[in-house]
């Protein structure tokens, strides 16, 4: 069955450090793949979105690339700070426009 | 524009009642997306409209479940009888989505309506 994980556990970081949020698929071939950001207590919100046939894509600190041989997608946010702290979700893309959304990481980023 | 309205925002209630959530999409979308989330399971989709047609509703866990899109500016999710186990958070969200253009399909989510059932 397809299966989507993200890293399981919450991740701490320091300030300023780079946070880096793994999403990996079985059983799948999504043309697209997107990610979101999620407060206590809201909605997830849309960051980026990334074809299966680029590699890498960027927004001002935040990076994330695609390997479609791996399964994989990294999600990173550089410079982090503070108010990066929430759950990111990472969602496949399927036909019809359907999403099929991983468990999500909680990031906390220390001051 | 005001986003995704949801409504109620809480909902507590016994179990066996009737539980109706409202939504209303953003002007414009053509697609609506029903979510529950929970600890346990996550965000999980339970039906999808587009153009107030229901697509897909294979994620809707039983009959007791049901959603109406009676127009593009408005959908219910109901839920008759209501159980515990039915307590989550259930999002509304809305896209501007056209099949077969590999549309960006970014999802707007309204702010949820966290549902108790005792």
């Amino acid at each position: 069955s397809q299966k989507i994980e993200q890293n399981s556990e919450a991740l701490n970081i320091q300030e300023g450090k780079t946070a880096t949020l793994t999403c990996n698929y079985t059983n799948y071939s999504p043309a697209y793949l997107q990610w979101y950001r999620q407060d206590p207590g809201r909605g997830p919100v849309f960051l980026l979105l990334i074809r299966e046939n680029e590699k890498e894509k960027r927004k001002e600190r935040l990076k994330v690339t695609f390997d479609t041989t791996l399964k994989q997608s990294l999600f990173h946010i550089t410079a982090s700070q503070p108010a990066d702290s929430a759950t990111y979700l990472c969602a496949l893309v399927s036909a019809g426009g359907k999403l099929i959304f991983g468990q999500g990481t909680e990031l906390s980023v220390k001051p | 524009d005001a986003g995704v309205i949801q409504s109620p925002r809480h909902e507590v209630t016994e179990m066996g009642q009737e539980v109706t959530l409202r939504c209303k999409p953003i002007s414009g979308h053509n697609s609506l997306f029903w979510y529950r989330q929970t600890m346990m399971r996550g965000l999980e989709l339970l039906i999808y409209f587009n153009n107030n047609v229901p697509i897909d509703d294979s994620g809707m866990p039983e009959d007791r479940f049901s959603a109406k899109m009676p127009n593009a500016s408005f959908s219910t999710l109901k839920i008759q009888p209501s159980e515990p186990r039915d307590s989550a958070v259930y999002f509304c969200a809305s896209s501007s989505y056209t099949p077969g253009q590999g549309a960006n399909n970014e999802q707007f989510f309204g702010p949820g309506t966290r549902l108790t059932v005792l």
